[in-house]
């Protein structure tokens, strides 16, 4: 079956431009969350939906950083006026009951 | 609030041989304990977890896991290591009925050598 998938796999752009990565979670998956990771690092928490709605978003470094998930699947991160700092890999999981299933990621690099 | 410590870098094994990549976690009450596998370029793959019951969980490819709650450690184990098991590996830790948030580690570069 259908695995989490993530686009872009890789984006290139420069400091202060605005960027979106997108996830579709597995079907069904009512819990979604957004990680970030940055070379030889674990998954860094950003945000976590239950539903269509932000259950947690303790983890958003500041307020550049934005998700939606408007009709409880898909789910888009935006990042504004983007800084150099922000590159690292963008990774979405979704869960069903205890385990999460992550997609592949998407490599942001900010140049 | 929840941790989980890894605290080696790389483990080095040669093929055949067992091999141990060890976690230890800090948490209010009973952890819920995951283990993750990232091959170079892929999102994180489950591998298994432990919720409750059996100390000794067994998960996908041979490996396997023992709770230890006296010594709040979940080493992963597998007895005979495999070339194609060289890879990163994460151990996640989550408090039960709290925030669904589980805190992952820094990671494990497992080399298995030929």
């Amino acid at each position: 079956g259908a695995g989490v998938s993530q686009t872009p796999s890789n984006k290139v752009t420069e400091k202060g431009k605005y960027v979106e990565l997108r996830c579709d979670p597995i079907s069904g998956h009512t819990a979604l969350y957004w990680y970030r990771q940055s070379l030889g690092q674990g998954p860094e928490f950003l945000i976590y939906f239950q539903g269509t709605g932000a259950a947690d978003d303790s983890g958003l470094p500041n307020d550049r950083f934005f998700a939606v998930r408007p009709e409880g699947s898909v789910s888009t991160l935006k990042i504004q006026r983007t800084e150099r700092g922000d590159s690292a890999v963008y990774l979405c999981a979704s869960s069903f009951e205890t385990e999460q299933f992550f997609g592949p990621g998407t490599r942001l690099t900010v140049l | 609030a929840q941790s989980v410590a890894q605290p080696e870098d790389q483990v080095n094994v040669a093929e055949g041989n067992p091999l141990t990549v060890k976690c230890t976690y800090s948490v209010s009450g009973n952890p819920y304990l995951f283990w993750y596998v990232q091959y170079p370029n892929r999102g994180l793959q489950f591998l298994l977890k432990y919720i409750t019951g059996d100390n000794l969980v067994k998960g996908s490819y041979g490996f396997e896991a023992e709770f230890n709650k006296s010594q709040t450690s979940f080493h992963l184990k597998k007895p005979s290591a495999l070339v194609s098991d060289s890879a990163l590996y994460f151990c996640a830790v989550r408090e039960p009925g709290g925030s669904y948030i589980p805190t992952f580690g820094r990671g494990t570069s497992l080399i298995v050598h030929p």
